[in-house]
């Protein structure tokens, strides 16, 4: 079956420190790769997108890589802060039928 | 602000209420989406609307009903839900259908909870 993993167990990280999220995928050949941001009580928020045929995209501070042969896309926060701290969820455009595929996100929580 | 809004922000009903869900959009896009979010859960999509015409169902029990008069509003009407069907519902837009690659705009979500 189609599966998306993001870790399921909170990430924290120093401040100051680079965190890194993992979004790991199964049985897919995405389009594209997203990453949103969730705050508590609010929807989510987006952050970036990368392309099959994209191995690094950079905004800021935010840098995403994508690795289509191990199945496997990184987020990276440098320099993290405090307000950094939130849920991050990837998501993944499925080529077979155009619908976006969700993980489970995963909560960043950085420590001062 | 995103530029989408829904309302009401909480809700509780009881098993047998009828109540609707309402989400706006500011954004002039044209495509909008109703989802599911369960705690630790990944999103679901439930209901896709392009041009105000449902392009996807994903088998969403018939208890769960959108309506879309136009490309700015979104309604989810509820009746005669169950208790697994407490989430966090969330709507949002896009400029068109996520497979050219745009990105989602999200309302805010309204916390329903069934008892």
């Amino acid at each position: 079956s189609q599966k998306i993993e993001q870790n399921s167990e909170a990430l924290n990280i120093q401040e100051g420190k680079t965190a890194t999220l993992t979004c790991n995928y199964t049985n897919y050949s995405p389009a594209y790769l997203q990453w949103y941001r969730q705050d508590p009580g609010r929807g989510p928020v987006f952050l970036l997108l990368i392309r099959e045929n994209e191995k690094e995209k950079r905004k800021e501070r935010l840098k995403v890589t994508f690795d289509t042969t191990l199945k496997q896309s990184l987020f990276h926060i440098t320099a993290s802060q405090p307000a950094d701290s939130a849920t991050y969820l990837c998501a993944l455009l499925m080529d077979s039928n155009y619908q976006l595929i969700w993980g489970a996100g995963t909560k960043l929580i950085i420590k001062p | 602000e995103t530029g989408v809004t829904q309302t009401p922000r909480h809700l509780v009903m009881g098993m047998t209420n009828k109540k609707s869900l309402k989400c706006e959009q500011h954004l002039g896009h044209n495509a909008m989406y109703w989802y599911k979010q369960s705690a630790k859960k990944p999103l679901e999509l439930m209901f896709v609307y392009n041009f105000k015409e449902q392009t996807e169902n994903n088998s969403v029990p018939s208890r769960f009903s959108p309506e879309c008069p136009n490309s700015s509003h979104l309604f989810l009407h509820l009746h005669t839900l169950q208790p697994e069907d407490s989430a966090l519902y969330l709507c949002a837009s896009s400029q068109d259908l996520v497979a050219g690659g745009d990105t989602q705009y999200f309302g805010p979500g309204t916390r329903l909870t069934v008892l």
